[in-house]
């Protein structure tokens, strides 16, 4: 069974800030989506990414296969990035499992 | 386009009841999957309908059920509702399901409360 843990779960900084999220699981996986939640709930894909680095706008997202390892990086972050940021994995192979999710880091940007 | 729309928004039931959420994906995409969210086990994958058949499942209770319409709608089904299943329930579609490399696109919930 895949296990996927975030770090850390409440992170607080200032505008302006580089930010760090990181997300470890235990199986190999085909994929690995980044997932922003806002209060009220709507999810927004961010990344699928199976290797390497990709990146929109400030938001850039890495993987290490090899680590069972990814990032998720905020540059010059905002308040408007204030929101919860999940990552969920896709498992190796196919099969019946669906995406299996860490639990989430609560991101707070202060003006 | 239109997005993925849920309905309804907000439910509220009561314990033993049954109850049914609506999911219609973005047109064009066949694949729609379910999720639950709760404040203690996060988000949890219910199961993925993919033309009209479901193709994974997570790890819930026979009381969750769900299907998928010739138009791609779905539906998902609790029987028996118990208080732990007050929840946000989620879905979202794709073009080709969560084991390809099409994005998925959420809907804004179904938040369920079970007195």
């Amino acid at each position: 069974k895949n296990e996927v843990e975030q770090s850390p779960q409440n992170l607080t900084a200032q505008e302006g800030e580089f930010i760090t999220i990181n997300c470890s699981y235990s199986v190999g996986i085909s994929a690995l989506h980044w997932l922003q939640q806002h209060p009220g709930g709507g999810i927004v894909s961010l990344f699928m990414l199976s290797s390497g680095k990709k990146k929109h706008g400030r938001l850039i997202a890495t993987i290490n296969i090899q680590e069972k390892h990814s990032s998720l990086h905020i540059t010059a972050s905002h308040p408007r990035d204030s929101a919860v940021y999940i990552c969920a994995a896709r498992p190796q192979g196919g099969g019946a499992d669906g995406l299996t999710f860490g639990k989430g880091t609560h991101l707070i940007i202060q003006p | 386009k239109a997005g993925v729309t849920q309905t309804p928004r907000y439910l509220i039931k009561t314990r033993g009841q049954q109850v049914t959420l609506s999911c219609s994906p973005i047109s064009g995409h066949r694949s729609v999957s379910w999720y639950q969210q709760t404040p203690g086990q996060g988000l949890q994958f219910l199961f993925e309908y993919f033309s009209e058949t479901q193709r994974n499942k997570g790890n819930f209770p026979g009381r969750f059920s769900g299907r998928q319409f010739s138009n791609s709608r779905s539906e998902m089904n609790v029987s028996t509702l118990e208080l732990g299943d007050s929840a946000l329930y989620l879905c979202a579609s794709s073009l080709t399901g969560q084991q390809s490399n099409s994005p998925l696109h959420f809907g804004n919930g179904t938040r369920l409360t079970v007195t």
